[in-house]
């Protein structure tokens, strides 16, 4: 099971750069990692995901180092709005539909 | 527009009246799954469904039943519900077809279901 880590919470101030980490020590070679985002009262939102290396949106972008054992959600310019949950996932084949282990995500709070 | 729909988004009831929680998607998703999220536990899977007439346990399938008799509908059928199901539930569903767990979920709005 590709269970995953993250920090709890983190605070921001508007117009910062914010970075997430997320670990994942026991990824699969097939394994994708997908970073999702939740505000309260709805449904989590897929944000971004990706294999290796770097990936960027109009959103976010991901960096995956080399061995892939963690990966790194970057918010560019964070506004109020972008206070939520974040929530790191891996899966694939390998891992299987049963086992897309959520965790509790980061709680980012962006303050004025 | 592409959705995942559940009903009711907000349900209070007493222990041991049976429920329904329905879950429909227009997307034509073969995968679709139940989570519940408690406070401090985050998002755990209830059941699962790859296709038509299956279905298996997530991590806590304990109180709850799913059927899968179309492809857009999954609902979630608590038998007799007790507090501890208490809870924020939403539905999921994805592509995942031939194995390709990395298509995204697609989330519905969730039910907050209050057992007393």
């Amino acid at each position: 099971l590709a269970k995953t880590t993250q920090p709890i919470s983190m605070d921001s101030y508007e117009g910062q750069e914010v970075n997430i980490t997320c670990s994942h020590n026991n990824i699969a070679t097939n394994d994708y990692i997908t970073w999702y985002q939740q505000f309260p009262s709805q449904g989590p939102r897929f944000i971004i995901q990706g294999y290796k290396t770097k990936v960027t949106n109009e959103v976010a972008s991901l960096f995956i180092p080399a061995d892939r054992k963690s990966s790194t959600l970057s918010l560019p310019r964070v506004s109020l709005s972008d206070t939520a949950v974040y929530y790191c996932l891996v899966g694939g084949p390998q891992t299987g539909a049963n086992n897309l282990f959520f965790g509790t995500g980061t709680r980012l709070t962006v303050i004025p | 527009e592409a959705q995942v729909t559940q009903n009711p988004r907000y349900l209070i009831t007493v222990t041991g009246k049976k429920l329904t929680v329905t879950c429909s998607q227009n997307m034509n998703h073969e995968y679709m799954s139940w989570y519940r999220q408690d406070p401090g536990l985050g998002l755990r899977q209830i059941y699962y469904s790859m296709n038509v007439e299956v279905t298996d346990k997530g991590d806590v399938p304990e109180g709850y039943k799913v059927s899968r008799k179309e492809k857009r509908n999954f609902p979630l059928i608590l038998e007799s519900p007790s507090p501890n199901q208490t809870s924020l539930y939403f539905c999921a569903s994805s592509t995942f077809q031939q194995g390709a767990y990395n298509s995204p979920l697609h989330f519905g709005n969730g039910t907050r279901l209050t057992v007393t």
